[in-house]
């Protein structure tokens, strides 16, 4: 089975552009979730989509959101980019979660390297 | 709210060596916990997990026991090899009404040398 799969790998854009990541789930996965890792804040919790809606969100700004469509795939989107927002963003995907036995293991994609200039 | 803390690194060893790298949490509940290992230019990799206290996981040497006593999941591997030279992150996870998210410690480098 494919594993995770995001687009593009590295992508350098300058402040105040917007920037779309892509997230590919596994096969049958209905949950995403969005991460951002960088060297002083480690890794963050963004927001995770299932069945097209956002369930939870992490302590970002407003620039930062995203979606999911039909098939699970899901985009990220960032606004007005700042030097700030370089960073890896890690997409992961999982099944339907199960909150009786616990089924709620994420697996990542490769990550987006985003470098804002 | 819930915390996940692990040793600083880099942890050196030469080939052979024993490991641990430890961990600690704090969290309401009884949390489901992760070992995930990321390779340099990658994404993160599922090492290992367990649901509830005393579950031992373990894959490709590794082990970790979920200690609910001293709340520690503690990553240990008999016999490192150079290939395992990577950061590693412990993390639970945190449930938000109907999902999860995972909460990450700040990762552990590890180097092992020939």
């Amino acid at each position: 089975k494919a594993g995770v799969t995001q687009t593009p790998r590295y992508l350098i854009k300058t402040r105040g552009q917007q920037v779309t990541l892509s997230c590919s789930p596994i096969s049958g996965h209905r949950s995403v979730s969005w991460y951002q890792q960088t060297p002083g804040q480690g890794l963050q919790f963004l927001f995770e989509y299932f069945s097209e809606t956002q369930r939870n969100k992490g302590n970002f700004p407003g620039r930062f959101s995203g979606r999911q469509f039909s098939n699970s795939r899901s985009e990220m989107n960032v606004s007005t980019l700042e030097l700030g927002d370089s960073a890896l963003y890690l997409c992961a995907s999982s099944p339907i979660p199960n909150l009786l036995t616990g089924q709620e293991t994420q697996y990542f994609g490769p990550g987006t390297r985003l470098l804002v200039l | 709210g819930d915390s996940v803390t692990q040793m600083e690194g880099p942890v050196t060893l030469s080939e052979e060596a024993f490991l641990t790298i430890n961990c600690t949490y704090t969290a309401t509940g009884y949390p489901s916990l992760f070992w995930y290992v990321q390779y340099p230019g990658e994404g993160l990799q599922l090492l290992l997990k367990a649901t509830k206290a005393d579950d031992k996981g373990s894959n490709k040497g590794f082990e970790a026991t979920y200690r609910k006593e001293t709340t520690s999941f503690h990553l240990e591997k008999g016999s490192v090899q150079v290939s395992d030279s990577a950061v590693y992150f412990c993390a639970l996870t945190r449930r938000v009404d109907s999902s999860y998210k995972l909460i990450f410690g700040s990762g552990t480098r590890l180097l092992v040398r020939p």
